[in-house]
């Protein structure tokens, strides 16, 4: 069955360090690949996606994301963590032979220690 | 602006009432989704519509109905809560087309079923 794998269900990283977050899906194609993020309280946002063209792929508030599909994978990086950054990251897939919808990893939340 | 606004923030209801969550979407987006979020489970679709009064059940939607009599507002009903119904409930919009188009959520519904 297709699914998305996010390993990490918390990760703690010193504010100003740098962090990645871990992404694997199982499907045969290539899919389209999200991260989105939600803040607490909050609805989710997107972060960035990747449908084709450069393998590295550059988002809002500093992040980037690289798929790699010899790995079937797209983790999540940014340089340099602030606090507010402290909140549940999603990655997300779509397979348009699966439908019009998406499929959610179980996320991984961020904690930000100063 | 876009903007997912969903009828109430919190809600607790008793087991056996009947409960409808309203999601209204100012983007003249024709497709809009219903989820449900737990921990450690992510996001899982449970309906989806593609169109006015046009749906399809998502992975969960047993316990579950919904209803879309205008293109701005998508309607899930609980016809007889149960408590394993406790949970955060997310409605999400986006455009018509390529699978890469942005969902755009709204800020959810925590629901508790006593």
């Amino acid at each position: 069955a297709q699914s998305v794998t996010q390993p990490d269900i918390h990760i703690t990283v010193s504010e100003g360090a740098s962090l990645e977050l871990r992404c694997n899906y199982s499907y045969g194609a290539t899919p389209y690949l999200f991260w989105y993020v939600q803040s607490p309280g909050q609805g989710l946002q997107l972060l960035l996606k990747y449908f084709s063209g450069d393998t590295l792929v550059q988002g809002i508030k500093g992040f980037e994301a690289e798929f790699k599909r010899s790995q079937s994978s797209f983790n999540l990086r940014k340089p340099s963590v602030h606090w507010s950054d402290a909140a549940e990251y999603f990655c997300a897939v779509g397979l348009q032979e699966y439908g019009n919808k998406l499929v959610f990893g179980a996320g991984t939340i961020l904690r930000v220690k100063s | 602006d876009v903007k997912v606004t969903q009828s109430s923030r919190y809600l607790v209801k008793r087991t056996g009432e009947k409960v409808f969550l309203e999601c209204v979407q100012d983007m003249d987006h024709e497709n809009m989704f219903w989820y449900r979020q737990d921990p450690g489970l992510g996001l899982r679709l449970i309906y989806f519509s593609y169109d006015v009064k046009m749906k399809e059940k998502g992975d969960i939607p047993e316990g579950y109905s919904v209803s879309r009599e205008k293109k701005e507002r998508f309607s899930l009903i609980l016809e007889s809560a149960s408590t394993n119904q406790t949970s955060m409930y997310l409605c999400a919009s986006r455009e018509q087309g390529p699978l890469y188009n942005e969902q755009f959520f709204g800020p959810g519904t925590r629901l508790t079923v006593l």
